[in-house]
């Protein structure tokens, strides 16, 4: 298996332009995870789906941040518009997880994306 | 309220040595999970291990064993005869009911050759 795949890898946009992060999880996995990591706060999960409905998006910071999973082998994060302070490592991890409320086993994450807000 | 503590910020060790990583938390809650996770220094993170509040049972893998204690609120994390791959940064999580996870500030290790 090819593993969790996240692209692009590295972003540089400028302040006020849309930006969209892409993952593909791991075949047979019904769980997705989004996580943002900045020096400042830290790891933060942002957003998880399970059977591509989402299920708690508590952690997204504020309106312009939004995630869709479409389909079970594809999901987007969406910034619009961007900030300087949205500059992180964004990762997303998947896991086969048992049920909606129950989704943590194993997770695999993406190798991240690094994303710098001009 | 809901809180992660990694007292140690950074540890140094000399390799073969034995390193305890703790991780102390706070909730009201009676079901939560717990987890760690290594972030190597090329920055990719990796699950190590996920435990529910019910299970107290410590847990071995390999070099790697995780203490787990309710009555101290604590789930350290042990790695016997340290190896310099293990030099990374080591996150703890909290997740009680409602999903939202409680990181820990993280402890970055140092495994000197």
């Amino acid at each position: 298996d090819a593993g969790v795949i996240q692209s692009p890898r590295h972003e540089v946009t400028e302040m006020g332009q849309e930006v969209t992060l892409r993952c593909k999880p791991i075949s047979g996995h019904n769980s997705l995870f989004w996580y943002r990591q900045t020096m400042m706060r830290g790891l933060e999960l942002l957003i998880y789906f399970n059977n591509n409905v989402p299920i708690d998006d508590s952690g997204m910071p504020e309106d312009r941040f939004s995630a869709k999973m479409p389909n079970a082998s594809f999901s987007t994060l969406k910034i619009q518009p961007s900030e300087p302070r949205d500059s992180a490592v964004y990762f997303c991890a998947s896991s086969l997880g048992l049920t909606p409320g129950q989704p943590y086993n194993e997770q695999f994450f993406g190798p991240g994306t690094r994303l710098t807000v001009l | 309220a809901q809180k992660v503590t990694q007292a140690q910020t950074e540890i140094s060790v000399v390799e073969k040595e034995d390193v305890t990583l703790d991780c102390v938390y706070e909730t009201r809650d009676t079901t939560y999970y717990l987890f760690w996770y290594k972030q190597p220094p090329s920055g990719e993170l990796v699950f190590l291990i996920r435990r529910n509040s019910f299970d107290e049972q410590n847990e071995i893998s390999g070099r790697y064993s995780w203490n787990f204690q309710k009555s101290t609120s604590s789930f350290n994390f042990t790695i016997t005869a340290s190896q310099v791959v293990d030099s990374a940064v080591y996150f703890c999580a909290l997740i009680p009911p409602g999903n939202q996870f409680y990181f820990g500030t993280g402890t970055s290790l140092t495994v000197i050759p």
